[in-house]
């Protein structure tokens, strides 16, 4: 089945206490991205990549850290989290043409205390 | 920067009626693709319809449709013989056609409840 797996689906932190939160995805798509979902803001992208080693910012990257080392990988790294990253987060995958829909992932629910 | 506006927050509908959801968008770009996205409890999201801005006829999928007015830069949804199932949030986005990073660009979502 094509997917997106993400995992935690549910994470409660710690203020700095670095973490991790992984994207996979099946399909052999090149472009990925994540993105960080609040009430009354929509969905905002915070990073992504055009393929392995090809990363980039997005509209809110501070704070945030990720990696492509290979093309079904996309971790979301947090070195040091703070409150205001609490957030739904979705990782999207979507194949090089443009007029295909992007795939999601089941989201993760991240809280920082 | 393009910019993709829901003005309603909030909508309702009576089962089995129809109901339109808003959506507008800002870009300077000519070739274009809009989405409207689904997101129920679950948060799973999920594609409901997909409009190329370079096709006139506008998109259908069984009881969903949209109305693209490209010179007005609108693309609104009808959802039609609304049903329980279709209780969400909305989300409409736009997608640029240019060949560098292309982001979804989200509206902030319309949240649809469907009154038995």
């Amino acid at each position: 089945e094509a997917q997106v797996t993400q995992n935690p689906r549910y994470l409660i932190t710690v203020t700095g206490k670095k973490l991790t939160v992984t994207c996979s995805q099946n399909m052999n798509h090149e472009y990925m991205s994540w993105y960080r979902q609040d009430p009354g803001l929509g969905l905002r992208q915070i990073y992504y990549s055009m393929n392995v080693e090809v990363t980039d910012k997005g509209d809110v990257p501070e704070g945030y850290k990720v990696s492509r080392k290979e093309k079904r990988n996309f971790p979301l790294i947090l070195e040091s989290p703070s409150p205001n990253q609490t957030s739904l987060y979705f990782c999207a995958s979507s194949p090089y043409t443009l007029n295909t829909e992007a795939f999601f992932g089941q989201g993760t629910r991240l809280t920082v205390v | 920067a393009q910019t993709v506006t829901q003005s309603q927050p909030e909508m309702s509908v009576q089962e089995a009626e129809t109901v339109t959801l808003s959506c507008t968008y800002d870009t300077s770009e000519s070739d274009y693709y809009l989405f409207w996205y689904k997101q129920p409890p679950s948060r799973q999201m999920i594609l409901v319809i997909r409009q190329e801005a370079y096709k006139q006829q506008n998109a259908t999928e069984n009881r969903f449709s949209v109305n693209f007015q490209k010179a007005a830069k609108s693309f609104s949804l009808k959802i039609s013989d609304s049903q329980l199932g279709d209780a969400a949030m909305y989300f409409c986005a736009y997608r640029s056609a240019d060949s560098g990073n292309t982001p979804l660009v989200f509206g902030k979502g319309t949240r649809l409840s469907v009154i038995a």
